[in-house]
């Protein structure tokens, strides 16, 4: 079954500084990659996906993730991050176990963005 | 608005006690999947109906069954309820997959308490 992982269940950074919330995957075949973001009492909204191409992606809110294929990871970054930010980030893959596409999250990263 | 409307938004209900839950789909899209998020468990996929059909089963207890009707809307079933439910419960959409897979469209969840 196809796997991710996010190491840290909080990253903590300063408005302005450059943030990152780590991704690991595990698949058999090509990666079908995803992040996540929830807000407080809300549902997961969408910010960025690897299908094929670019190894960066550009997503929404300024966020971006980088494809490390050697590395099996898939880290969600931003250059400049803002208190706004503040949110439960989802690293997510395709599961094709079932021969349907599922997706299957990681536990999730708390992010804390500080004034 | 993501286009994924779920009620009712919150719902406190005895041990024992059965309860159901809505998805609507958004307009367009074919395939419907449920997750409940805890604590403890993180985002567990529970079931996927495609067009009125069940596609894909995950960690779906016994006491739990869905269907999604003709106008493609569902509903989750949670019967015998116990404590540990208490979770909240999401619905979210996806399109065709004969035009690919790109992810979903969640609705913003519903919150179960059970007391």
């Amino acid at each position: 079954a196809q796997s991710v992982a996010q190491p840290e269940d909080q990253v903590n950074v300063a408005e302005g500084n450059p943030l990152t919330v780590k991704c690991t995957y595990s698949v058999s075949g090509n990666p079908y990659l995803f992040w996540y973001v929830q807000y407080p009492n809300r549902g997961l909204q969408f910010l960025l996906k690897y299908i094929t191409g670019d190894n960066l992606v550009k997503g929404s809110y300024g966020f971006e993730a980088e494809f490390n294929k050697s590395q099996t990871s898939f880290h969600l970054k931003k250059p400049s991050a803002l208190v706004s930010d503040s949110a439960l980030y989802f690293c997510a893959v395709r599961d094709l176990g079932s021969g349907y596409s599922t997706l299957t999250f990681g536990k999730g990263t708390m992010l804390l963005v500080s004034p | 608005d993501s286009g994924v409307t779920q009620t009712p938004k919150h719902l406190i209900t005895a041990t024992g006690q059965r309860v159901t839950l809505r998805c609507s789909p958004r307009s367009g899209d074919l395939s419907v999947y449920w997750y409940q998020q805890s604590l403890d468990q993180g985002l567990q996929f529970l079931i996927q109906y495609y067009n009125g059909e069940e596609r894909a089963k995950g960690n779906i207890l016994e006491r739990f069954s869905a269907q999604q009707f003709p106008d493609l809307h569902s509903e989750l079933n949670l019967s015998s309820l116990e404590l540990g439910d208490s979770a909240l419960y999401f619905c979210a959409s996806s399109g065709d997959p004969g035009q690919g897979f790109y992810g979903y469209t969640f609705g913003s969840g519903t919150r179960l308490t059970v007391v």
